[in-house]
């Protein structure tokens, strides 16, 4: 079974340039995440979809922060326009989330952003 | 709000030693506890979890108990391998949201 995958795996870019992120889950999760890891420290969620649902998104920097998750199967994140701060690792994980029950997430890459 | 405060690193053991990080947790309700792993490069990997109290969660010779009296969750593991280097995360996750707070990670390090 493939696993959560990501694209790209690195990105460079000049400050107040956009960026976007690509996630495709393990197929048949309905419930997709993004996260936020700073070197040194653990994910912070940005973001939770459950199909095409943004359930929650209130850690996402609503003025430069964007996702989207069109058919319920591949996000998007996007930043647009790119601060020095967001130089971090974007990772995306998805799970099988059925009604009362915690599923366990699982994984991608991740993408590592750096903004000059 | 929830947290995970787990032992700082480096740690840096030789090949067959006893392991253990430490992990103790805050939260309401009764969460779900996870160690992942993170390898140099990769994403990470769930290691081990527990759902409930006194549960002991094992994987790859790791081992953590649910422990709610001293909301504790330590990773143990009898004798590392080289190939134990990397970062491990302890982790929760509670009530209906299914977010999942982490602690900082705890960079381990395995000489020959």
């Amino acid at each position: 079974e493939a696993g959560v995958v990501q694209s790209p795996r690195y990105k460079i870019i000049e400050k107040k340039q956009p960026v976007a992120f690509w996630c495709n889950p393990i197929s048949g999760h309905n419930t997709l995440y993004w996260y936020l890891q700073n070197l040194g420290q653990g994910p912070e969620l940005l973001i939770r979809y459950e199909n095409e649902e943004a359930v929650d998104d209130s850690q996402l920097p609503k003025d430069r922060f964007s996702a989207e998750r069109l058919k319920g199967v591949d996000s998007t994140l996007k930043i647009q326009p790119a601060e020095l701060g967001d130089s971090a690792v974007y990772l995306c994980a998805s799970s099988l989330s059925l009604a009362g029950q915690q599923e366990t997430q699982y994984f991608g890459p991740g993408t590592r952003l750096l903004v000059l | 709000g929830d947290s995970v405060t787990q032992m700082e690193g480096p740690v840096t053991l030789s090949e067959e030693a006893f392991l253990t990080i430490n992990c103790t947790y805050t939260a309401t309700g009764y969460p779900s506890l996870f160690w992942y792993v993170q390898y140099p490069g990769e994403g990470l990997q769930l290691l081990l979890k527990a759902t409930k109290a006194d549960d002991k969660g094992s994987n790859k010779g790791f081992e953590a108990t649910y422990r709610k009296e001293t909301t504790s969750f330590h990773l143990e593991k009898g004798s590392v391998q080289v190939s134990d280097s990397a970062v491990y995360f302890c982790a929760l996750s509670g009530g209906s949201n299914y977010k999942l707070t982490f602690g900082k990670g705890t960079l381990l390090t395995v000489n020959p």
